[in-house]
């Protein structure tokens, strides 16, 4: 079946710009999450969406949100763009519910994001 | 989560076994090891989960030492392909299945 799908996969945007970035998960998974990696701060979690609502946040300002669609499909978007928002954006799927699979994340391969 | 730790780096010839270690010396009795691994600026890769019983699939063994305080992933034939940042992750099942808080996980180098 196919993967994790994300969106554009290469970008660059410039200082003050916004930019929003898209995942399409699995088939049948219903729980997107997604991460920024940096060299600096390694891979942080940034926010899952399940059901079109937002279920957990990480500790990222206002400027980064998103949502997800009554497909499932997520989009997150970064306004006011900093150079220190460049970085490797990744997002996840993976099942909701009980059980130790639930913490099986499928990954894409991410969104290079470059701020100049 | 229960803290876990990694070796930064390790070695490994092509077709020997790859042991590498993680260290959970507060996990909780309904926390779950899990291993993840990155190839470089690809997105992580889930390897294998375990609770308290050694587990073992087409990619690695896992096996988790009775006190449940430290596992080790086996990569038995390891390749160069295996050259990774690998990732142990101690986690609660069910629920909300994200924010999983990755480390800095161990770099493996699979050398000729």
């Amino acid at each position: 079946k196919a993967g994790v799908t994300q969106t554009p996969r290469y970008l660059i945007k410039t200082r003050g710009q916004q930019v929003t970035l898209s995942c399409s998960p699995i088939s049948g998974h219903r729980s997107v999450s997604w991460y920024q990696q940096t060299p600096g701060q390694g891979l942080q979690f940034l926010f899952e969406y399940f059901s079109e609502t937002q279920r957990n946040k990480g500790n990222f300002p206002g400027r980064f949100s998103g949502r997800q669609f009554s497909n499932s499909r997520s989009e997150m978007n970064v306004s006011t763009l900093e150079l220190g928002d460049s970085a490797l954006y990744l997002c996840a799927s993976s099942l909701y519910g009980q059980g130790s699979g639930a913490n099986v994340l499928t990954f894409g391969a991410g969104s290079r994001l470059t701020v100049l | 989560d229960a803290k876990t730790t990694q070796p930064p780096s390790m070695d490994c010839a092509e077709g020997r076994a790859a042991n590498l270690p993680c260290n959970h010396s507060t996990i909780s009795g309904n926390e779950y090891v899990y291993w993840y691994r990155q190839i470089h600026s690809q997105g992580p890769q889930y390897i294998i989960h375990g609770l308290k019983n050694n587990e073992t699939n087409e990619m690695a063994s896992l096996i988790i030492t009775e006190d449940r305080k430290s596992s080790t992933l086996i990569l038995p034939h390891a390749t160069l392909r295996d050259t990774a940042v690998y990732y142990c992750i101690v986690r609660v099942g069910g629920g909300t299945a994200s924010k999983l808080t990755f480390g800095t996980g161990t770099r493996l180098q699979v050398t000729l």
